[in-house]
Formats: structure tokens, C-alpha cells, sequence
């Protein structure tokens, strides 16, 4: 089973300001199949970026997907106040899927 | 427009059962995996069990392995999670999601409350 470990736990940020978060796999993602996910509090989870580097449908081009291997990044380039969130990486490189244990980036 | 729709939580005793289903729309269930995931309040998401198109293919979670089902109907464009011998553990909000190998669309979930 591929362990996800994401980090920071928590992102203290202002509005306006850059976010990096970290995503790093114990064993090789295949295919760089890693996905990024935004959970609001109270909603499901929604598809922010999949393979990596691609967006999904709908998704600003404020958050970009990077990395390859065992390492991830995703970046908001620019917080916006609706941006405020747990996030949380995924990868289908291999089964079962498993997901990091989140982060949560939250208003300075 | 794509939606899945959860019913079926509530709250049971340990040991008992529960049968959760999602009503899918918007596209063709018969061409996609179709997965559970939980959370469990205050924690971050599990995937529970998945199953291919035509159902020949299931898999689960070592933590739900021989308690729970995952079927569908394809022509009631339905997916379902018969889940027995539940445990305080498996409280949780259980949601359906379209599997492409990543999980693009979501149900809102379906809260399942195990407690005596």
C-alpha cells in the first residue's frame, strides 16, 4: 500500500498570498497518477487536479499540480477567500487508492 | 450534468446492518468504476470499496473485507453498499463517487451513526 503524507498539517495564510502544500509517496507513484482534492467544511470533496499537473474541469488557473515519483506540490498562486480549506492528495498509481491525511489551510 | 445522490445512513446498533444506495445522473453508469469513500467525523477520507462496469470486479478495504457488499444495478442507474456487522468504527459519512481512477464527481454522503 502506498503511504501519502502531506504536509504542512496546517497553512496559516493571508488573502492574496501564495499557498505550497506538500504531498509525498512512500513508493513510487505510477504514472503520476495523483489527484488533489478541496473539501469545504460540510461539502464532499471535489476534483481539483488530476495526473499531477492537470486541472479539472472548471478549476481556476490559480492551482497548478507539479512533481513526479514520490513528491507533489500543489500551489495556489493567489488566495482567494473561498480557498479556504482542507486538501487533500490521492493516488491511483496503485491499490488500494489511498489519500494523505490532509491539509488544512486556514485564514492568518 | 453529472449527480450522485446518497440515501440509506442513519443510526444503527453495533452488530447490525444497513443498505446505502446512489442514484447516479447525468451519464452512463454502465461505462464507469464506481467507488465508496467515508470519513469518519473530524478525519480525513477512506476508500471503502470499489467495482468495475459490469460488477465481475469488487474490492475492499482490509478494514470492511467479508461485512460489506458493493453492487449495482446498471438499467436503475443505482449503486449500492449493503453493509453488515457494522462497528462504532465504521460511523461515518459514506460517500458514492465516479471512478476514473481519480474520483471526479461525488455524492453529498450519507451519514451512518454506529453507537449503542
Amino acid at each position: 500500500e502506498i503511504v501519502l503524507t502531506q504536509s504542512p498539517g496546517t497553512l496559516s495564510l493571508s488573502p492574496g498570498e501564495r499557498a505550497t502544500l506538500s504531498c509525498r509517496a512512500s513508493q513510487s507513484v505510477g504514472g503520476s497518477f495523483l489527484a488533489w482534492y478541496q473539501q469545504k467544511s460540510g461539502q464532499a470533496p471535489r476534483l481539483l487536479i488530476y495526473s499531477a499537473s492537470s486541472r479539472a474541469t472548471g478549476i481556476p488557473d490559480r492551482f497548478s499540480g507539479s512533481g513526479s515519483g514520490t513528491d507533489f506540490t500543489l500551489t495556489i498562486s493567489r488566495l482567494e477567500p473561498e480557498d479556504f480549506a482542507v486538501y487533500y492528495c490521492q493516488q491511483y498509481g496503485g491499490s488500494p487508492r489511498t489519500f494523505g491525511q490532509g491539509t488544512k489551510v486556514e485564514i492568518k | 450534468e453529472v449527480h450522485l445522490v446518497e440515501s440509506g445512513g442513519g443510526l444503527v446498533p453495533p452488530g447490525g446492518s444497513l443498505s446505502l444506495s446512489c442514484a447516479a445522473s447525468g451519464f452512463s453508469l454502465s461505462n464507469f468504476w464506481m467507488t465508496w469513500i467515508r470519513q469518519a467525523p473530524g478525519k480525513g477520507l477512506e476508500w471503502v470499496a470499489n467495482m468495475n462496469q459490469d460488477g465481475s470486479e469488487r474490492y475492499y478495504a482490509d478494514s470492511v473485507k467479508g461485512r460489506f457488499t458493493i453492487s449495482r444495478d446498471n438499467a436503475k442507474n443505482s449503486v449500492f453498499l449493503q453493509m453488515n456487522s457494522l462497528r462504532v468504527e465504521d460511523t461515518a459519512v459514506y460517500y458514492c463517487a465516479r471512478h476514473s481512477g481519480n474520483f471526479d464527481y461525488w455524492g453529498q454522503g450519507t451519514s451512518v451513526s454506529v453507537s449503542s
